[in-house]
């Protein structure tokens, strides 16, 4: 149980063009959902945390028009990058969480932008 | 706010031997604390969580944690270690479930044949 899927695992874009990232609680309801960013061999950074039905809160220094994250339903999540460019090449995360103290989190996206 | 502290980006052991990651907090609540490990272009998979009960926790592939609130330690062990356990692995604290996690900088994990 308590199964998280990202799609795609792997997207190659052209600078300028935006890249959508699925992630989805594939056998629970996940009232919340989180998205980090990991660049090499460095730790998860978290980005945003989104509720379903209710808009993402970013962390500071996160472009909210940069990253546009929808939470339309309690298994799905999704993370917009917009306009991407090569520095937002880097492995993407999600993770979702029902209760309390459980995250549980996805395989991960690698982004590259070219 | 809460934050870890991972001591040691790298650690190397040999086949069969102890494996010792260490992992310090800081919180003005009592944390929950967890390990994860991250293997080449995955996610993170949950070793072991300590959430104010036993303060000895026992996790999966035969890693265990224990929490010393006097020390503010959440180590993580493994009395023998196997090849399948190169990976990276993160301490991670939060305040209670829901809330965000803050991670630790990572340890690699490399294990001597």
């Amino acid at each position: 149980g308590a199964v998280v899927s990202q799609h795609p695992s792997r997207v190659i874009c052209k600078s300028g063009t935006s890249v959508k990232i699925e992630c989805r609680s594939l056998d629970f309801q996940a009232t919340t959902m989180f998205w980090y960013r990991q660049f090499p061999k460095q730790s998860l950074m978290l980005m945003a945390t989104s509720n379903e039905g209710s808009k993402a809160t970013y962390e500071q220094g996160v472009e909210k028009d940069k990253f546009l994250i929808n939470h339309a339903s309690l298994t799905l999540s999704t993370l917009t990058v917009a306009s991407a460019h090569p520095e937002d090449s880097s492995f993407y995360i999600c993770s979702a969480s029902q209760s309390l103290a459980e995250q549980y989190f996805g395989p991960g996206t690698r982004l590259t932008v070219t | 706010a809460q934050s870890v502290t991972q001591l040691g980006s790298h650690v190397s052991v040999s086949e069969g031997a102890l494996v010792l990651l260490r992992c310090n907090y800081s919180s003005s609540v009592p944390p929950y604390l967890f390990w994860y490990v991250q293997y080449p272009n995955q996610g993170l998979q949950l070793l072991l969580k300590y959430t104010s009960a036993a303060t000895l926790v026992k996790g999966i592939n035969g890693f265990e944690a224990e929490f010393k609130k006097s020390e503010t330690s959440f180590h993580l062990t493994k009395p023998s270690a196997h090849m399948s356990d190169a990976a990276e692995y993160f301490c991670a604290v939060t305040k209670s479930g829901n809330e965000k996690l803050t991670f630790g900088t990572g340890t690699r994990l490399t294990i001597i044949p």
